[in-house]
């Protein structure tokens, strides 16, 4: 069965950090970009970034740039978001999901999110 | 960055009506839109990729159109455990975006 588990998500003062784990099974996560996605409390959806399959790619959300950073461990089936300098705005439940991305006669190809974990919680709050 | 104007923001119907959400990018995005599914308090679920394709092991009640700028879902006979929040998200380009969101209520 293909998995997606998050962990890591909890309570933060603003400014501090925090850092979100992503474990993958039931597939060759070494194969697939992956994404992160987040929804604030009663709010809808936005993505904040992803990482190519071997890392050497990464696309974020203005919102996010330079303090957060997205990253991998294809040994360890595992996606990671580093979160610093993090504001009350960042509130959220955070989703991993799985991201096609594609290459054909080298034109890229994108299909989106189509598996996704159950989530994480991030509060940021003094 | 493509905005997605989703339309309308909620609405309510009853079990067996037929529903139509739309969506609208601020520019083409030949596509490269999907259409996802959320319950309260659970992840959101893909139901089309690709604007009009079905994902495995969505019922057929489920369709996708369009291309370019306007797209559309439509369920053709509301269930009820199709009570839910729907988002189309384009996938053309940087940032990603969501539309705002369906909630779909009983009526």
């Amino acid at each position: 069965e293909v998995q997606l588990v998050e962990s890591g998500g909890g309570l933060v003062q603003p400014g501090g950090s925090l850092r979100l784990s992503c474990a993958a099974s039931g597939f060759t996560f070494s194969n697939y970009w992956m994404s992160w996605v987040r929804q604030a409390p009663g709010k809808g959806l936005e993505w904040v970034a992803n990482i190519k399959q071997d890392g050497s790619e990464k696309y974020y959300v203005d919102s996010v740039k330079g303090r957060f950073t997205i990253s991998r461990d294809n040994a360890k089936n595992s996606l990671y978001l580093q979160m610093n300098s993090l504001r009350a705005e960042d509130t959220a439940v955070y989703y991993c999901a799985r991201d096609l991305v594609g290459m054909v006669r080298g034109v890229i190809i994108t299909f989106g999110m189509d598996v996704w974990g159950q989530g994480t919680t991030v509060t940021v709050s003094s | 960055d493509i905005q997605m104007t989703q339309s309308p923001s909620s609405l309510s119907a009853s079990v067996g009506d037929r529903v139509t959400i739309t969506c609208r990018a601020s520019q083409g995005i030949r596509n490269d839109l999907g259409w996802y599914q959320q319950k309260p308090g659970k992840a959101p679920k893909r139901l089309i990729y690709a604007a009009s394709s079905l994902q495995s092991g969505v019922p057929s009640r489920f369709s996708g159109s369009g291309s370019g700028t306007e797209f559309t879902l439509t369920i053709s006979s509301l269930q009820p455990e199709d009570f839910a929040s729907y988002y189309c998200l384009q996938h053309s380009s940087y940032p990603r975006t969501f539309g705002q969101g369906t909630k779909v209520e009983i009526k």
